[in-house]
């Protein structure tokens, strides 16, 4: 069971906005701790989509944009695109458990 | 550009140990803390281990503590990964990963990756 929660899957029509959540609790996201996003395509390593909470690397088109309020982030992709269909990840920082945390994953279907 | 490429990967009889590597190029290695992540089989990721830049400090998850080391070669850019005492549940493809000096180190997140070495604990 994983620390920080997400849906396990969710979907669009290309076009469509589609939000994953995240959620956590008072020793992670909740005390403050920042939440990254990544991405993972089929067969391949994890890429980081949006840091700390609401940042967007170079290269991310601005379709993809993250949130953070309370023990809850967001990742929300606007406009869907077939090559966004991957797999998700959250990730933060567990201060009870001194570790990084992911949660575990939700699938993003592109109908 | 940021390379990491790890190796050492293969199929291990259960209480069977395995070291992996990381060989780091295309930045300063001895500059940024290194981390492994694990993904079991159709499964999410698992962090296992932080080092510092200059590796007196690490931290292990609880999962893994007393049975993994990780360590750091800063004069051959490499980062390894001692796994002792092998098990089935330990069957997984692990990754290396740079942390991105962002804020505080539990502030961190990955960001970049190497392609990953998968481990197969099998009798």
């Amino acid at each position: 069971q994983s620390v920080l929660t997400q849906p396990p899957s969710v979907s669009g029509a290309p076009g469509q906005r589609v939000t994953i959540s995240c959620t956590g609790t008072n020793s992670n996201i909740g005390t403050g701790y920042d939440v990254h996003w990544y991405q993972q395509l089929p067969g391949t390593a994890p890429k980081y989509v949006i840091y700390g909470n609401t940042y967007r690397p170079s290269g991310v088109p601005d379709r993809f944009s993250g949130s953070k309020s309370g023990a809850s982030a967001s990742l929300v992709i606007t406009g869907l695109q077939a090559e966004d269909e991957a797999d998700y990840y959250c990730q933060s920082y567990d201060s009870s458990l001194s570790a990084y945390v992911f949660g575990a994953g939700t699938k993003v279907t592109v109908l | 550009q940021v390379q990491l490429v790890e190796s050492g990967g293969g199929m291990v009889q259960p209480g069977r140990s395995l070291r992996l590597s990381c060989a780091a190029s295309g930045f300063s290695f001895n500059s940024y803390a290194m981390h492994w992540v694990r993904q079991a089989p159709g499964k999410g990721l698992e962090w296992l281990a932080s080092i510092s830049y200059e590796g007196s400090q690490k931290v292990y998850a609880d999962s893994v503590k007393g049975q993994f080391t990780i360590s750091r070669d800063n004069a051959k850019n490499t980062l390894s990964l001692q796994m002792n005492n092998l098990r089935p549940e330990d069957t997984a493809v692990y990754y290396c990963a740079r942390g991105s000096g962002w804020r505080r180190p539990e502030e961190n997140y990955f960001d970049n990756w190497g392609q990953g070495s998968l481990v197969t604990v099998s009798s």
